[in-house]
């Protein structure tokens, strides 16, 4: 069974770069059906899509972010990751890794795995 | 791109069926079949509910259905149970540029 596993300090300083890294097990990452995508949810608040990887190393970002993320992927590790930089309080949320499905055999484009999310704190 | 266009809040009494809608655009929920439903416990990561405007994963309820009309896509829950009462939230896939848009979520009580 496939499972998604976000790791990552929980305590970023303003102005600094935020880095997450998700472990996928159980599955692997370089499956031509799938991207693999970063979510977050501020306290109180809706889900907001950040963006996706594709095993090629292929990115697609929330253009109201695009300026500050970077994803990256690492087939050996079956790992992916995320750098947001020049954190403010704003990004304080919990953030969530998760498998999008982009091939015809699966739910195509929808989220059917997700971590259990981490929970980031911005402060000095 | 803005969010999709969720109610902030719907309720129902156990036993009753309860609409959620989710108003895009052209450029989204109206171009394509590909609009998906989230449900959030507490503490919880969402989980899939629907697929592809109507379709179920494994496991989920046939009480939870989905449909699509032009820019509006919704999901219906029938007989509603206690443990439905959770956060609902829609998403559409929006283009190879962003390819998902999250709709702002639906708190759904169950009186």
């Amino acid at each position: 069974q496939l499972q998604l596993q976000e790791s990552g300090p929980g305590l970023v300083r303003p102005s600094e770069t935020l880095s997450l890294t998700c472990t996928v097990s159980g599955g692997f990452i370089s499956s031509r059906d799938f991207y693999w995508g970063w979510i977050r949810q501020p306290p109180e608040k809706g889900l907001d899509w950040i963006g996706s990887i594709y095993h090629t190393g292929s990115t697609t970002y929330n253009p109201s972010l695009k300026s500050r993320v970077t994803m990256s992927v690492d087939t050996s590790k079956n790992q992916f990751s995320l750098r947001l930089s020049s954190v403010t309080a704003a990004d304080m949320a919990v953030y969530y890794c998760a498998r999008l499905g982009s091939g015809s055999n699966v739910p195509w484009w929808s989220l059917d795995v997700w971590g259990k999310g981490t929970t980031v704190t911005v402060s000095s | 791109q803005s969010a999709l266009t969720q109610p902030a809040s719907v309720s129902g009494s156990p036993g009753q069926s309860i609409t959620i809608s989710c108003t895009g655009t052209n450029s989204d929920v109206g171009s394509y079949n590909l609009v998906s439903w989230y449900q959030q416990h507490p503490g919880k990561a969402p989980q899939l509910m629907i697929y592809e405007v109507n379709k179920r994963p494994s496991g989920i309820s046939n009480r939870f259905s989905g449909s699509k009309s032009g820019n509006t896509a919704s999901l219906t829950i029938s007989g509603l149970q206690a443990e439905d009462e959770a956060d609902y939230y829609c998403c559409s896939y929006a283009g190879s540029s962003t390819h998902v848009l999250f709709g702002g979520g639906t708190k759904l009580t169950v009186l």
